[in-house]
């Protein structure tokens, strides 16, 4: 019964390639996120979705496409991967994501290994 | 814009010895902050979090942080540490932007916990 999963879990592939990550949280919220986690442990937001609508999108390259199917669900997908982009993609969900004071919780992650 | 500092990537004690994190904020509004702890290969687990209702607040695990306004600060501390709280630290502010809410992470502190 995980609040938030990821699939996969490791991610190793070719530059150029594109790959898909997928998030579902089974909590209820509202609101979906993705974080990118770098090679030094610096995590920075990087989308926001709201009821399937984005709502935060943190000048994040057009290569990175995010779909919300539905409110339990976010996925993140990557067109013409590069070895910039190698890190861990951290999917999150929070009850509402207008509320300052709302806790985020947070999938295991996806490690993304560009070759 | 709001952002978190934490001082020391590193902070080594001993076991049953005091646990001290430091966090400082810049905000131009009320802050609200959290700490997250991140233990080796899983994601993001709450620690704590100040919401304004009480300065000291009290998280899982033993920990507690106090809201310090004069000190713009929000250590984490431990009275007596323990091998399982070696970890990754976080330190985070909330803002609202763009019509959704965002954490905005400090870079960490890693804790190691000896013998």
């Amino acid at each position: 019964d995980t609040a938030v999963s990821q699939t996969p879990k490791y991610l190793v592939t070719q530059m150029g390639n594109d790959k898909s990550i997928k998030c579902e949280q089974n909590l209820g919220h509202d609101t979906m996120y993705w974080y990118k986690q770098d090679s030094k442990k610096f995590l920075k937001i990087m989308f926001s979705y709201n009821n399937k609508e984005l709502i935060i999108n943190e000048t994040v390259p057009n290569r990175f496409s995010p779909k919300s199917p539905d409110k339990a669900h976010l996925n993140l997908h990557i067109n013409s991967l590069e070895l910039g982009d190698s890190a861990v993609y951290f999917c999150a969900s929070s009850q509402d994501g207008a509320g300052r004071t709302d806790t985020q919780y947070f999938g295991p992650g996806t490690r993304l290994t560009v070759l | 814009a709001q952002s978190v500092t934490q001082l020391g990537s590193h902070v080594s004690v001993s076991e049953g010895a005091l646990v001290l994190l430091r966090c400082n904020y810049s905000s131009s509004v009320p802050p609200y902050l959290f700490w997250y702890v991140q233990y080796p290969n899983q994601g993001l687990q709450l620690l704590l979090k100040y919401t304004s209702a009480a300065t000291l607040v009290k998280g899982i695990n033993g920990f507690e942080a106090e809201f310090k306004k004069s000190e713009t600060s929000f250590h984490l501390t431990k009275p007596s540490a323990h091998m399982s709280d070696a970890a990754e630290y976080f330190c985070a502010v909330s803002s609202y932007t763009g019509g959704g809410n965002k954490l905005t992470f400090g870079t960490g502190t890693q804790l190691k916990v000896e013998l």
